[in-house]
């Protein structure tokens, strides 16, 4: 599975939007980009997952670049609930294995 | 539709006695992901599951941990003769049958702690 590269940590006032960025400058034709957070001490939460089309949901927008070397999520209107850990992974479907390989995340603190 | 379902959440055990953690997938989920967290750590994957198959377990240690996913019930990970360093979170995660390109649900975590 292709790495990630996430910066550890970021601010975002409360109310603004969010933008977490991801690269992926490895990835190949038939990886998904899934997008999961992980607030203090629970299970991680599936936010959003691509291919190579933007996509969007009820939590979320994911914008990856037309070489889908890289990706944004974006929460549009971040509130304090939204500080958690972020975790952009690149995911090989097909084969053996369909597992989740988890890096490091980014570290959103929302601030009020 | 329930979710993914882990007991139990909290677990003590003393070092050399035997933990199990238990794992019930959603609802036509056949597929179960198992997964580690240290304290202050990330997420490592240990073992990938289908019905009566482990299907990838290149993340389980070699000696005391085991895992099942029986044919009726839950997803069992088994840890024997526990140790101070297996204290953390193991958390269990489940995603259907037959759609490749979907997301997998995980648990709230079963946190275990050996004194």
């Amino acid at each position: 599975d292709a790495k990630t590269t996430q910066p550890p940590s970021m601010d975002c006032a409360e109310g603004r939007a969010a933008n977490l960025p991801c690269n992926h400058s490895t990835i190949s034709g038939n990886e998904y980009v899934y997008w999961y957070r992980q607030i203090h001490s629970q299970g991680p939460q599936y936010i959003i997952h691509g291919l190579k089309n933007n996509e969007t949901n009820e939590m979320a927008s994911l914008i990856i670049t037309e070489d889908r070397k890289s990706s944004t999520l974006i929460l549009p209107h971040a509130t304090l609930r939204d500080t958690a850990v972020y975790y952009c992974i690149v995911r090989s479907l097909g084969g053996a294995t369909n597992k989740l390989i988890f890096g490091t995340g980014t570290l959103l603190a929302v601030q009020p | 539709n329930a979710g993914v379902m882990q007991n139990p959440r909290h677990l003590v055990r003393r070092r050399g006695q035997e933990a199990r953690l238990r794992c019930s997938p959603m609802k036509g989920h056949s597929h179960v992901y198992w997964y580690r967290q240290l304290p202050e750590e990330g997420l490592k994957f240990m073992v990938y599951l289908q019905k009566e198959n482990i299907i990838d377990e290149s993340g389980m240690p070699k000696e005391r941990f085991s895992a099942e996913f029986p044919k009726e019930g839950p997803s069992i990970l088994r840890i024997q003769q526990v140790v101070r360093g297996d204290s953390a979170a193991y958390f269990c995660a489940s995603s259907p049958e037959g759609r490749l390109n979907t997301e997998a649900f995980f648990g709230q975590g079963t946190r275990l702690t050996v004194v």
